[in-house]
């Protein structure tokens, strides 16, 4: 089964509204990433956030980890349509920090209108 | 850099038929994986390699499939011979490992969407 599931499933906002997705997981990580697919496209990394951190910032995201529930959530502030895509958690639960591989949640697809 | 690039992006076939599906990584990147994509499964890995060396091949559904990597800048996955249950798009993507301590992010393709008729 997947490591990661998303929820909700789908989520459709205004334009100007914040968007929040959230993931959980099963086994310890070494890390958790966010990634970003458009429609038609292959998924592009948005942040990733090791399991020593709580919070990370990147422009309009914010990304939140708590391992003590298995658990992370990724904000967007301040939505534009640009945004609409699918958003994938992956988890990363190598324990040697070396390259390995990710598992992909289910995905979260969200729909911002104008 | 141009990204990782695949080939064909869209690939129609026949039941039976074999297919091969192209993938050049981003240079300099030594991590390889290949992954599948569908509405019912999500996101799944088949295969990944290091150094052109495969890895973990556990995701790989049955022995149909196989993939090579050749050289550090190409790989394949071949479908042989092809169902229609093999339809999806088909991703590759790359990684590159920095030093003692690497946090693995992937860098995808565009895919290849695959139809088997």
């Amino acid at each position: 089964s997947q490591q990661g599931e998303e929820d909700p499933q789908a989520l459709s906002i205004q334009e100007g509204e914040n968007a929040t997705m959230n993931c959980s997981y099963k086994t310890s990580i070494n890390n958790l990433q966010w990634y970003r697919q458009n429609s038609g496209r292959g998924l592009v990394h948005l942040i990733l956030i090791r399991s020593n951190e709580r919070e990370k910032h990147s422009g309009r995201l914010r990304v939140t980890l708590d391992t003590s529930k298995k658990s992370s959530s990724l904000l967007i502030t301040a939505s534009r349509a640009a945004d609409t895509a699918s958003y994938f958690c992956a988890t990363d639960a190598s324990n040697t920090g070396t390259a390995s591989k990710l598992t992909f949640g289910t995905g979260t697809r969200l729909q911002v209108t104008l | 850099d141009a990204g990782v690039i695949q080939s064909p992006r869209h690939e129609v076939t026949e039941m039976g038929q074999e297919v091969t599906l192209r993938c050049k990584p981003i240079s300099g990147h030594d991590y390889l994986f290949w992954y599948r994509q569908t509405m019912m499964r999500g996101l799944e890995l088949l295969i990944y390699f290091n150094n052109n060396v495969p890895i973990d091949d556990s995701g790989m559904p049955e022995d149909r499939f196989s993939a090579k990597m050749p050289n550090a800048s190409f790989s394949t996955l071949k479908i042989q011979p092809s169902e229609p249950r093999d339809s999806a798009v088909y991703f590759c993507a790359s990684s590159s490992e920095s030093g003692r301590v690497t946090y693995n992010e992937q860098f995808f393709g565009p895919g290849t969407r695959l139809t088997v008729l």
